[in-house]
């Protein structure tokens, strides 16, 4: 299936723990990206790679750390977790930078992450 | 900046109403619009799009028309179904190059009743 996947679907962890979330694409698009939706469903653009390359860094602490080994793929390093950090998590991948040729955003089916 | 607002919810609705969820927006140029369907449990998927003022975007029985006058991109159905009860948001997009990505509006959820 050509789709967008992130793992894991959940996480539970508790406050101080670093974590990672993995998303893969396998559309052969060029640019992915990181948001964050919050419990009122606010959907916040957080990070964007193109082609390997960081092209989108919004205000976003530090503790959160991007990483793109290859164009197919984008991971989410957090450290030192917060309360606060518990939202769901979308990865999405877009033919180009905008999304605003062929079929827009693709997004991933999101990590729901819980610290406690 | 760039914005969307959407009408806030939930939009309760009994089966085979119609629907409206309004969306304006505030944005330079000639941005490109796009509503997106968030079913519980799943990420967004696009449900329609516009790329030009006048143009309309249609998909399975939504229909929403790009009002450059009115900055408007209202969402449309006449007749919804239980299965249509999701998330529905507003995005747009900047035309152009450069470091950008979709602007969301804060999402409208829709429950639809049998």
């Amino acid at each position: 299936d050509t789709a967008v996947s992130q793992t894991p679907k959940y996480l539970v962890t508790q406050m101080g723990n670093d974590k990672s979330i993995k998303c893969e694409q396998n559309l052969g698009h060029d640019t992915m990206y990181w948001y964050k939706q919050d419990s009122k469903k606010f959907l916040k653009i957080m990070f964007s790679y193109n082609n390997k390359e960081l092209i989108i860094n919004e205000t976003v602490p530090n503790r959160f750390s991007p990483k793109s080994p290859d164009k197919a793929h984008l991971n989410l390093h957090i450290n030192s977790l917060e309360l606060g950090d518990s939202a769901v998590y979308f990865c999405a991948s877009s033919q180009d930078q905008q999304g605003a040729r062929g079929h827009g955003y693709t997004f991933g089916s999101g990590t729901r992450l819980t610290v406690v | 900046g760039n914005s969307v607002t959407q009408m806030e919810g939930p939009v309760t609705l009994s089966e085979e109403a119609f629907l409206t969820i309004n969306c304006t927006y505030t944005a330079t140029g000639y941005p490109s619009l796009f509503w997106y369907v968030q079913y519980p449990g799943e990420g967004l998927q696009l449900l329609l799009k516009a790329t030009k003022a006048d143009d309309k975007g249609s998909n399975k029985g939504f229909e929403a028309t790009y009002r450059k006058e009115t900055t408007s991109f209202h969402l449309e159905k006449g007749s919804v179904q239980v299965s249509d009860s999701a998330v529905y948001f507003c995005a747009l997009s900047r035309p152009g190059t450069g470091r950008r990505a979709l602007t969301f509006g804060s999402g409208t959820r829709l429950q639809v009743q049998p």
